[in-house]
């Protein structure tokens, strides 16, 4: 199957910061999304970006399929950004694989 | 509903109970997903519903893991004889279209087996 790599694993930010998370996939994705799941463990379907480029709000996301990778934008983070965000691929006909996630803490 | 919902939230078994869980998904949304994720990973994907066809299972680990959703919309997740390692978050998702484009999730329910 697909594998899907992200990092960085972790990331600690000061609140105001900017980052970028990055999502590499091993092959043609589909039905690329990005997922924030949040401390209490809900996850929540930020983007859904097969290509091109979306912005919603403080995030915005970009996928470049011809080079099988996603990036995640996020600006002027906030500590309620802080969490787990997840990149997944599939659905459908196509079994869905998540990334492990990029574990980020926002500090005051 | 407002979004999916499952039930329990938790639940704790002694090894060898069979359980059910149960997934609500948003009304009308065709494709149903059901993950397993143990702590500090990604969701694991178990198995696939568009409707009332399961038309993937091949993440299901073993045959005591049976999943159904006879009528399209409600879904339960049976495992029986349960094991310690079965021990792990189950999370239920659902979306509007065929492909699975923009999951929801539901809170999930997290098993415990003592």
């Amino acid at each position: 199957g697909i594998q899907v790599e992200q990092s960085p694993p972790d990331l600690i930010l000061q609140e105001g910061a900017n980052s970028t998370l990055r999502c590499n996939f091993s092959d043609s994705v589909n039905n690329l999304q990005w997922f924030h799941q949040n401390p209490w463990g809900q996850l929540i379907n930020l983007f859904y970006i097969p290509s091109g480029t979306k912005q919603n709000g403080r995030l915005s996301a970009t996928t470049v399929a011809t080079e099988r990778y996603s990036l995640l934008y996020i600006s002027s983070s906030q500590t309620t950004d802080s969490g787990v965000y997840f990149c997944a691929q599939g659905g459908g006909y196509q079994k869905v694989t998540f990334g492990i996630g990029t574990k980020l803490q926002v500090i005051p | 509903g407002a979004g999916v919902s499952q039930s329990p939230r938790y639940k704790v078994a002694k090894r060898g109970q069979d359980v059910a869980l149960r997934c609500d998904p948003i009304s009308g949304h065709v494709s149903l997903f059901w993950y397993q994720q143990a702590l500090g990973q990604g969701p694991e994907f178990l198995t696939y519903f568009q409707n009332e066809a399961q038309l993937d299972k091949s993440g299901l680990p073993s045959d005591r893991f049976f999943a159904e959703r006879p009528e399209g919309s409600v879904s339960t997740l049976k495992i029986q004889r349960t094991q310690q390692e079965d021990s792990a978050v189950y999370l239920c998702a659902s979306s509007l279209t065929r492909t699975g484009e923009t999951q929801y999730f539901g809170p999930g329910t997290r098993l415990l087996v003592l």
